[in-house]
């Protein structure tokens, strides 16, 4: 699996855009990046993936660069809901062999009133 | 659907006791996710099932640790003996179409080891 790189922590007021990046450089072709994130004491959520072209859905924003080693979730109007450590994870969708979900250790968003 | 239920929210036991932790996952889901999480050592998959049966198991600690997965609805985490370094949150995850796929993830269990 290709590596992500995630500051470990970030701030963001409230009513503002969250930016999270993401560094992935040895992502493969057929790698997709998956963003999750874990409220406190929840279990993670599933929220956007993508393979190269940018996504949205109504959780959030995820833009990925042209050479796909690098990548963006953005959250585009963050509550005090938004607080929680979100994980940047790549993975390729073949379920050929033992293939797993592997997450590090993501980056801690607290949103500021 | 009521996503992925786990049971107990909250396990306290002691030293060599036997703990049983429950999943249901969500209806039509063919594969299940056992995961453990501590401030160490962050989420860890222990183990997954495909239609019931268990695909890959090398995250399961030990011998003291075992899943089973008897029908499409329910599997159980038991460990036996119980250990202090076992406290942890376990959760419980499902998805349709594999590993890769999306999963859903329970409220989890956290289980303390006295």
């Amino acid at each position: 699996d290709a590596k992500t790189t995630q500051p470990t922590s970030m701030d963001c007021a409230e009513g503002r855009a969250a930016n999270l990046p993401c560094n992935h450089s040895t992502i493969s072709g057929n790698e997709y990046v998956y963003w999750y994130r874990q409220i406190h004491s929840q279990g993670p959520q599933y929220i956007i993936h993508g393979l190269k072209n940018n996504e949205t859905n109504e959780m959030a924003s995820l833009i990925i660069t042209e050479d796909r080693k690098s990548s963006t979730l953005i959250l585009p109007h963050a509550t005090l809901r938004d607080t929680a450590v979100y994980y940047c994870i790549v993975r390729s969708r073949s379920n050929f062999g033992n293939e797993k979900l592997t997450f590090g250790t993501g980056t801690r968003l607290t949103i500021i009133p | 659907d009521a996503g992925v239920i786990q049971s107990p929210r909250h396990e306290v036991t002691e030293m060599g006791q036997e703990v049983t932790l429950r999943c249901k996952p969500i209806s039509g889901h063919d594969y299940l996710f056992w995961y453990r999480q501590t401030m160490m050592r962050g989420l860890e998959l222990l183990i997954y099932f495909n239609n019931n049966v268990p695909i890959d198991d090398s995250g399961m600690p030990e011998d003291r640790f075992s899943a089973k997965m008897p029908n499409a609805s329910f599997s159980t985490l038991k460990i036996q003996p119980s250990e202090p370094r076992d406290s942890a949150v376990y959760f419980c995850a499902s998805s349709l179409e594999g590993p890769t796929d999306t999963q859903y993830f329970g409220p989890g269990t956290r289980l303390t080891v006295l």
